[in-house]
């Protein structure tokens, strides 16, 4: 099972910041969080992943609370191509090598004109 | 570079048939992941490989059987096909198979079973 919580739906308006929030509260000492979002019809797209420091890419800032418990997908200038749904993902460091990711039902982000 | 490709893109069966899925990693690509995705379930892993050998194994049944070849191309195949089974299956690769690699998923195939 997922071990996180994200709401089913947000509305944004394009051009503002679009700010996903995911809750993780069993996470354990060597988890990452990773954020995956899946726009209609296609597969996946890896955004962003962090442990417990800020991280900041091209696409996405990742913001993760001190206590790791949760964590906010921040999209600085959201546009209609942003639409999607966003997956939070914890998922653990050692995994014998394997890449196994467990998704939860995410986050329908719909940005508005 | 060209992404993941995935053939086909739609396929229609009926029960009780078989079917072949392919994936062709991006260049240079080492390791495929194959997941499933139904509205009910969401995505769900079903089985990695790398350097044609299985890593992982999801929680499908025995009918769910896939393989990869030294080229790193990846085929699964699904028995003995019920309606439970149409879904979208999704190939998905990475460069090394090392930890903490970003996938790099394909636009799916749709099957539908009727």
């Amino acid at each position: 099972d997922a071990k996180t919580t994200q709401p089913p739906s947000m509305d944004c308006a394009e051009g503002r910041a679009a700010n996903l929030p995911c809750n993780h509260s069993t996470i354990s000492g060597n988890e990452y969080v990773y954020w995956y979002r899946q726009i209609h019809s296609q597969g996946p797209q890896y955004i962003i992943h962090g442990l417990k420091n800020n991280e900041t890419n091209e696409m996405a800032s990742l913001i993760i609370t001190e206590d790791r418990k949760s964590s906010t997908l921040i999209l600085p200038h959201a546009t209609l191509r942003d639409t999607a749904v966003y997956y939070c993902i914890v998922r653990p460091f050692f995994q014998g090598g394997s890449e196994k990711l467990v998704f939860g039902k995410g986050t329908k982000l719909t940005v508005n004109p | 570079k060209a992404g993941v490709t995935q053939t086909p893109r739609y396929l229609i069966k009926t029960r009780g048939q078989q079917v072949t899925l392919s994936c062709s990693p991006i260049s240079g690509h080492r390791s495929v992941s194959w997941y499933q995705q139904t509205p009910g379930q969401g995505l769900q892993f079903l089985f990695e490989y790398f350097s044609e050998t299985q890593r992982n194994k999801g929680n499908f049944p025995g009918r769910f059987s896939g393989r990869q070849f030294s080229n790193s191309r990846s085929e699964m195949n699904v028995s003995t096909l019920e309606l439970g089974d149409s879904a979208l299956y999704l190939c998905a690769s990475r460069p090394t198979g090392a930890t903490n690699e970003k996938l790099f998923f394909g636009s799916g195939t749709q099957l539908s079973v009727l």
